[in-house]
């Protein structure tokens, strides 16, 4: 069955540290992987994706993200953290079927301290 | 930049009471969805729509639940008869064609007491 993990629930990093969040999937295949963030109160905005070429991609507000197949990972990182990426962060999972459903992580909490 | 809107933003009703959710995808998608999250957990898929059908639902979508694009634009989801547990924040998203990233509405907030 397809499924995504993050392992961590919260993370607290302080302002201007480097950051990474890690996401495992479980595919039969190669995915469409995806992170979004989500603010309180507000919709989910994509952050970058990964559909095929360049394991390494760019997104939106300096994150990027590394697709390893060999791990089954995605995970997304950002050199230097500002106050505002306060957020939950979800990663997700394309599925390449009739529907392309995605898939998601139960996200991850960032807090940014100070 | 073209955006998924979503009405109401909020929305209170009570138990067993009908209610239809409304979302106006970006206009030249093709595929439509619809995802809810319960407070403080995962979003969960719940359907997906091409070509005036079903293309996929989840096991959360029973027939209690229903889609309809009625017209050129809109894109709703009616819960009949509604249960505590269908409070949650529901998504809708679209994507131009299956294989491309989904675009989110900003989410209705339904509140069933």
């Amino acid at each position: 069955a397809q499924s995504v993990t993050q392992p961590d629930i919260h993370i607290t990093v302080s302002e201007g540290a480097s950051l990474e969040l890690r996401c495992n999937y479980s595919y039969g295949a190669t995915p469409y992987l995806f992170w979004y963030v989500q603010s309180p109160g507000q919709g989910l905005q994509l952050l970058l994706k990964y559909f095929s070429g360049d394991t390494l991609v760019q997104g939106i507000k300096g994150f990027e993200a590394e697709f390893k197949r060999s791990q089954s990972s995605f995970n997304l990182r950002k050199p230097s953290v500002h106050w505002s990426d306060a957020a939950e962060y979800f990663c997700a999972v394309g599925a390449r079927d009739s529907s392309y459903k995605l898939i998601f992580g139960s996200g991850t909490r960032l807090l940014v301290r100070p | 930049e073209p955006e998924v809107t979503q009405t109401p933003s909020h929305q209170v009703t009570q138990m067993g009471q009908e209610v239809i959710l409304r979302c106006v995808p970006i206009s030249n998608h093709l595929y439509f969805y619809w995802y809810r999250q319960i407070l403080g957990q995962k979003v969960e898929f719940l359907v997906s729509f091409y070509n005036n059908e079903i293309s996929e639902k989840s096991e959360i979508f029973d027939d209690q639940f229903s889609v309809e694009r009625p017209d050129g634009s809109n894109f709703t989801l009616k819960i009949r008869s509604t249960k505590l547990e269908d409070s949650a924040m529901y998504f809708c998203a679209s994507s131009p064609l299956a294989t491309q990233t989904q675009y989110f509405g900003p989410g209705t907030r339904l509140l069933v007491l």
